[in-house]
């Protein structure tokens, strides 16, 4: 099973900052990796897939990038609803999709 | 627009079964790989089960295969999961999402979920 790695798990920053947080995959799986935002309380929704390409609606401060099997994912100027889980997930390779651990943007 | 709206969650005792059902509204269900994806509480998220538009393939996490049955109702615009022998381990928040495209498996929008919790 590829295996992804996020870190780090929690993420300090305040408003209007820049956060940028990585998701490492333990096997080459190009850019099959989508990123996911969890608000508290609510189900995760689509921010990126093909490690780059914003979902439909996703405003230009969210951005992916991928370097081997390395991924990052910034958000500039961070909003209130931007406090909350993110996860990353890969669909190169399956059974199983596999999803990283997660890392929390807080405040 | 998309909708996916599930149901089916409660409390059950170790050992029991419940059925979870998700019905889809907003595209066309009949050509839509689906997903089950589950997060226990205050954990991550876990891809369960995942069946082909035509439920041609069936797909599971090594966790719930032989208690687990996803299907479908394309009639009905409906995605399900039987669940069997539930164990307090599948205690969770069960989601139905959508396949995002043609071309890739991102999963794309979610349900807003339903809970199960396996307790005696």
């Amino acid at each position: 099973d590829i295996v992804m790695t996020q870190s780090p798990a929690t993420l300090s920053v305040s408003p209007g900052e820049r956060a940028t947080f990585s998701c490492r995959a333990s096997h080459d799986i190009g850019r099959n990796v989508a990123w996911y935002r969890q608000k508290p309380g609510q189900a995760p929704s689509l921010l990126i897939y093909d490690a780059s390409t914003r979902a439909t609606g996703i405003p230009a401060r969210f951005s992916g990038s991928a370097s081997g099997t390395e991924f990052t994912l910034t958000i500039i100027s961070l909003q209130s609803e931007d406090f909350a889980l993110y996860y990353c997930q890969q669909y190169f390779t399956w059974p199983p999709f596999t999803f990283g651990g997660g890392t929390k943007v807080e405040i | 627009q998309v909708q996916l709206v599930e149901s089916g969650g409660g409390v059950v005792q170790p050992g029991g079964s419940l059925r979870l059902s998700c019905v889809a509204s907003g595209f066309t269900f009949s050509r839509s790989d689906m997903y089950w994806v589950r997060q226990a509480p205050g954990k991550g998220l876990e891809w369960a089960a995942s069946i082909t538009f035509d439920e041609t393939d069936k797909y599971y996490v090594d966790s719930v295969k032989g208690r687990f049955i996803i299907s479908r109702d394309n009639s009905k615009n409906t995605l399900y999961l039987q669940m069997n022998s539930l164990r307090v381990d599948d205690t969770a928040t069960y989601y139905c999402a959508k396949k995002g495209a043609a071309w890739g498996n991102w999963f794309d929008p979610w349900g807003q979920g339903t809970r199960v919790t396996v307790s005696s």
